[in-house]
């Protein structure tokens, strides 16, 4: 049961443009939301994240959305460059009955930035 | 950013043979530290919650005695696949969660990842 998921496993966009990569998730006990970015054969990086009392967060060019009714949330990159070109994760934390906060990833989008 | 290294970062073995791997605070100290595996175009899927000075907490599926993990420092967590397979060939990554927060969060910082080919 994938309780976050990506449906769109990859995205191709024009260099300038706006990248959108999608996120939803089934369980309503996920309170803080993060996107980690991913080049192959190296472990993910944090990008940019939202706690579940905001419905957005900006930084520089990213801009994550969060819409709890909808259980959905979005990464806007505004301008997207070649340098974005990575596989992209989205991941909800929740507190675990081990007393440890858990991230749950997405299966990842890859997206990839045409000069 | 905080660093977690990850040792080896490949790794060739013969099938029966044990191999650990090794996970790496820097920069910061850990109580806990993660363990996932990534088959390719799949999720990271969590395998084990390490806590420094304690037993891990496995998810359900994965074997404790096959995927031994210790942490013994606020540093330092490894795993030890033992009597290795090649079904076990995947990529392992560990995660680090900064005994500090930063700005009233706790971020997760992610190994470079090892990759784990069984022959």
């Amino acid at each position: 049961d994938q309780q976050v998921k990506q449906n769109s496993p990859s995205l191709s966009v024009q260099e300038g443009r706006i990248s959108i990569l999608n996120c939803d998730y089934t369980n309503s006990m996920f309170d803080y939301f993060l996107w980690y970015k991913k080049y192959p054969a190296e472990g993910p990086t944090f990008l940019i994240s939202i706690s579940s009392i905001k419905d957005k967060n900006e930084d520089g060019r990213f801009t994550v959305f969060l819409n709890k009714s909808a259980k959905h949330l979005s990464l806007h990159i505004v301008p997207s460059q070649p340098g974005d070109s990575a596989v992209y994760f989205c991941a909800a934390s929740a507190w675990s009955g081990a007393g440890s906060y858990q991230l749950t990833f997405g299966k990842g989008t890859k997206l990839s930035v045409i000069p | 950013g905080a660093v977690v290294s990850q040792h080896p970062s490949r790794v060739i073995c013969k099938s029966g043979t044990s191999v650990k791997i090794e996970c790496r605070s820097l920069d910061f100290q850990a109580t806990t530290m993660f363990w996932y595996r990534q088959f390719p175009k799949q999720s990271l899927m969590l395998m084990a919650t390490s806590n420094e000075g304690s037993k891990a907490t496995y998810e359900q599926g994965v074997e404790k005695d096959k995927f031994l993990i210790n942490h013994a420092s606020l540093t330092l967590s490894t795993l030890t696949v033992t009597s290795a397979h090649p079904e076990d060939s995947s990529f392992y990554i560990c995660s680090a969660r900064d005994l500090k927060p930063t700005g009233g969060l706790n971020k997760q910082y992610f190994g470079p990842g090892t990759r784990l080919t069984v022959t």
